[in-house]
């Protein structure tokens, strides 16, 4: 089955710098890469996804970039802000067989005003 | 709020009680999920259902577990003679299928179990 890796699992930055989450996926036959934000008790929110068939997406201060060939996939938030502060969860599927989500293990962000 | 709703959101039993746990998906969503996240975890994918037919159990979902989505709205999960091991967020999310298509998932609140 699918086994997707996520680095790092702690990642403190300042204020306004940049942060990069990666992951890496094992099944090539994966087509569709989520993101998800969850803060301290509460539900995963998608934040950004991207589809096998594009390389990049943009949704403001947000970023994915998906390398096929290498099989992985990374997040990118610019300027971060305090309440970027959340633990961050990528995920591949395979779209046209059920769609089941494989999660990477979190990483911890923390955004140090 | 017209999102994922999930009851209850916390649950208290002894080991070996019976559990059941309801989710009511976006209302036009017709697949709908099961996953299990334990602390500092990302969540596994249990189960799934398209409507009212289940197509896909995980390897997880030992025969102590069962879900059902009777009539393709709500769906139950229910865990049989509870273990301290399945105390843990049980999640649910749900996306509309449409064709060949079926994306973006959107996950309720959870309910939390804890097993004493």
């Amino acid at each position: 089955g699918e086994n997707v890796e996520q680095h790092p699992s702690t990642l403190s930055v300042q204020e306004g710098d940049s942060a990069v989450i990666k992951c890496t996926y094992s099944d090539s036959a994966s087509n569709y890469f989520p993101w998800y934000k969850q803060e301290l008790g509460k539900r995963p929110q998608l934040i950004i996804d991207i589809r096998s068939n594009v390389g990049e997406k943009k949704d403001q201060r947000i970023a994915v970039t998906l390398n096929k060939t290498a099989k992985h996939f990374s997040l990118h938030i610019t300027e971060t802000q305090p309440e970027d502060s959340a633990v961050y969860f990528c995920a591949a599927s395979i779209n046209n067989a059920g769609n089941m989500l494989t999660f990477g293990g979190g990483t911890r962000l923390m955004v140090k005003p | 709020d017209t999102g994922v709703s999930q009851d209850p959101r916390h649950k208290i039993t002894k080991r070996g009680q019976n559990v059941t746990f309801r989710c009511d998906p976006i209302s036009e969503h017709n697949r709908l999920y099961w996953y299990r996240q334990t602390l500092g975890q990302g969540p596994e994918f249990l189960t799934y259902f398209q409507n009212e037919a289940q197509l896909e159990k995980s390897r997880l979902l030992s025969d102590r577990f069962s879900a059902e989505r009777p009539k393709g709205s709500f769906s139950t999960l229910e865990i049989q003679r509870t273990e301290q091991g399945d105390s843990a967020m049980y999640l649910c999310a749900s996306s509309l299928f449409s064709g060949p298509s079926s994306y973006e998932q959107y996950f309720g609140p959870g309910t939390r179990l804890t097993v004493t």
